[in-house]
Parts: C-alpha cells; sequence; structure tokens
C-alpha cells in the first residue's frame, strides 16, 4: 500500500535559519506529492506540490522537488521566520485521477525569535 | 482559492449524546467531500469518503453505525457521531474536493476545512 514518512520533531529553529523536513514515500505508478501546513487550533492549507518526477513545487519561500529515484520530497526553507512554526504534514495521492490523499505523521516546526 | 468551512468549530457535549458537524464547500460544488479524524499531536486519519447522492465509503475500522455522513447536496456534507463516548474526543476536518477543470490549478485539488474540536464529557 502507500505510504509517507516524514522526519518526527519537534524541529527547533533560530529566525533566519534553514529548515530541511525529509518526506520519503512508498507507492505505486506515478503519485502526486504535497505538503501541507498547519498552524495552532486551524485545519490543513495546501503549501505546494508536485505532479510528476523532477517537479519543483515552491510556495511562500518553501521548496520541494519531486525525486522518483529516491521517492522522496523533502521540503526546504532558506530563512524561517516566527510565523512559519506550524506543523507541515507530507502526503501523497496515488496517480492522476486519485482522490485519497495518504499522510506522513507531521513534524512540529518552532521558530524562535 | 476555494473555500471549505466547517461548523461548529468547536463542540462540548455529554457522553450519550450525539453531535453533528457541517462542511460546506463556499464556491464551489464538491462531488466528493473527505472526513478525517486527528489525535493530539498525531497526523489525519481518513474516516470515510463521502459522496453526493450516495452512500459514504467508510475506511477500515471506521464504524458506520457510529458516525453518520450525510452528503445530501453538492455543498454539505455531515458527519454525525452518535452516542458519544469520551474516546471520541478528536479534532474532526472535513475535506472536499474541487472537481473543476481540467488545466485549472485547482482541479482535483482537495481543500479542507477548519477543523471542529469536539469534547465529550
Amino acid at each position: 500500500g502507500n505510504s509517507v514518512t516524514q522526519m518526527e520533531g519537534p524541529v527547533t529553529l533560530s529566525e533566519e535559519a534553514f529548515l530541511t523536513i525529509n518526506c520519503t514515500y512508498t507507492a505505486t505508478g506515478y503519485p502526486s506529492l504535497f505538503w501541507y501546513v498547519q498552524y495552532p487550533g486551524e485545519g490543513l492549507q495546501l503549501l505546494l506540490k508536485a505532479t510528476k518526477a523532477d517537479d519543483k513545487g515552491s510556495n511562500k519561500g518553501f521548496e520541494a522537488t519531486y525525486r522518483k529515484e529516491t521517492t522522496s520530497f523533502h521540503l526546504e526553507k532558506g530563512s524561517v521566520q516566527v510565523s512559519d512554526s506550524a506543523v507541515y504534514f507530507c502526503a501523497l495521492k496515488p496517480g492522476a485521477a486519485g482522490n485519497k490523499l495518504t499522510f506522513g505523521g507531521g513534524t512540529r516546526v518552532l521558530v524562535k525569535p | 482559492g476555494a473555500v471549505v468551512s466547517q461548523h461548529p468549530s468547536w463542540v462540548i457535549c455529554k457522553s450519550g449524546t450525539s453531535v453533528k458537524i457541517e462542511c460546506r464547500s463556499l464556491d464551489f460544488q464538491a462531488t466528493t467531500m473527505f472526513w478525517y479524524r486527528q489525535f493530539p499531536k498525531q497526523s489525519l486519519m481518513l474516516m470515510a469518503t463521502s459522496n453526493e447522492g450516495s452512500k459514504a465509503t467508510y475506511e477500515q475500522g471506521v464504524e458506520k453505525d457510529k458516525f453518520l455522513i450525510n452528503h445530501a447536496s453538492l455543498t454539505l456534507s455531515t458527519l454525525t457521531v452518535t452516542s458519544a463516548h469520551p474516546e471520541d474526543s478528536s479534532f474532526y476536518i472535513c475535506s472536499a474536493r474541487d472537481p473543476g477543470l481540467a488545466g485549472v490549478s485547482s482541479y482535483n485539488e482537495q481543500f479542507f476545512g477548519p477543523g471542529t474540536r469536539l469534547t465529550v464529557l
């Protein structure tokens, strides 16, 4: 079956530090890959996505590249802000027509001023 | 982007009572909605897929008689937790799939509601 594994948190950083959250996946075929962010007490918001190998998703300074050879979709940001403190979820959706999202366990990020 | 709302945002109820949570797509029609459950500091667990005009499809291990889902219109799905008990306390999140138009960036994308926190005393 499909699965997503991401690094456990919490990850604590200082403002302007570099952030990497590792995410690897197991899936048949060619899944679409997503990063979602959840701020305290809120639902999930789509941060970025990639639908095929070597695609790079980017938004709000965050980037992730779909690496089929390593089955990875690591999230990076060059300079984090306090407002980036949240829980980040890596997810996959099988194929172009698949509906169900499979989520990783989530990584809590805390950015200190 | 597309907006999904949930009501209520939080609810506290007594053990044995039933609680209804609404999920609405505000600016698009969603033939498919999803209900998730999230325990503290854990990931989202898909409970069921709700299809407009037909019965919901439940994930393995989810009691369909306990968690009643109704998707009566293209913009509304409801989750009713029947005879709630303290172990049902959780954060319930819905999402709605935007069928949209192929080629549009939101095509087939899921948009999430803000969640409903249920506390059963």
